[in-house]
């Protein structure tokens, strides 16, 4: 079963950091861009960033550029998004996706997504 | 960056009537080389991550309900639920794939009547 597990998310001052990890299982990790797409509660969807398959290219929404750092392990499986710099706008539930199906173009595997509550 | 605005924000519809949600973007998503519309239909039930109905702006997604389906193509884009059932109460997403960032609507509430 393709699967997306995300972690690492939780209540952090503002300035402060947080990296959150998605375990990736049941799919060839290393052949898929995999994407971070938020959700601040009781808001739409935001597209946070892009990584591609080889790490050699990233992407950013503007809001997150310059603080949120992608990366990904494909020994381990794993996609990162280190978060600096938090505001309290940056407060939302994070999900992991990607596009798997070969025929489409769409997020259509998510995880289940991890909160971030950015306070003092 | 390409913009993505829903209509309306919000609809209620009787049950096994017709619900029509339009999309527009602010530049067109057509890929002349293979033309395809990257535009992309999600719904998001409450507590859950969205799931996708619609890609290309037309093709249903494997397991998806007849009763959904896209139109459409360059900026404008409709998704229209052709008989309303209880268990279609959610948000309602469209996405540009065209180019990064991939932005999305704003989303649309469909309630029951």
């Amino acid at each position: 079963e393709v699967q997306l597990v995300e972690s690492g998310g939780g209540l952090v001052q503002p300035g402060g950091s947080l990296r959150l990890s998605c375990a990736a299982s049941g799919f060839t990790f290393s052949n898929y861009w995999m994407h971070w797409v938020r959700q601040a509660p009781g808001k739409g969807l935001v597209w946070v960033s892009r990584i591609n398959s080889d790490v050699s290219n990233t992407s950013y929404a503007d809001s997150v550029k310059g603080r949120f750092t992608i990366s990904r392990d494909n020994a381990k499986n794993t996609l990162y998004l280190q978060m600096n710099s938090l505001r309290a706008e940056d407060t939302a539930v994070y999900y992991c996706v990607f596009d798997y199906d070969p025929k489409g173009a769409a997020f259509d595997i998510w995880g289940q997504g991890t909160m971030v509550t950015v306070s003092s | 960056d390409i913009v993505v605005t829903q209509s309306p924000d919000s609809l209620a519809v009787s049950l096994g009537e017709r619900a029509t949600i339009n999309c527009k973007s602010s530049q067109s998503v057509l890929y002349n080389s293979n033309n395809k519309n990257y535009l992309a239909w999600y719904q998001q039930k409450p507590g859950q991550p969205p799931k996708v109905l619609i890609y290309w702006a037309s093709t249903r997604k494997s397991g998806v309900p007849d009763r959904f389906s896209g139109s459409g193509s360059g900026t404008d884009f409709t998704l229209t639920i052709s008989s309303l059932q209880a268990e279609d109460v959610a948000v309602y997403y469209c996405q540009q794939f065209y180019s990064t960032p991939y932005t999305f609507g704003q989303g649309t509430q469909l309630e029951i009547k």
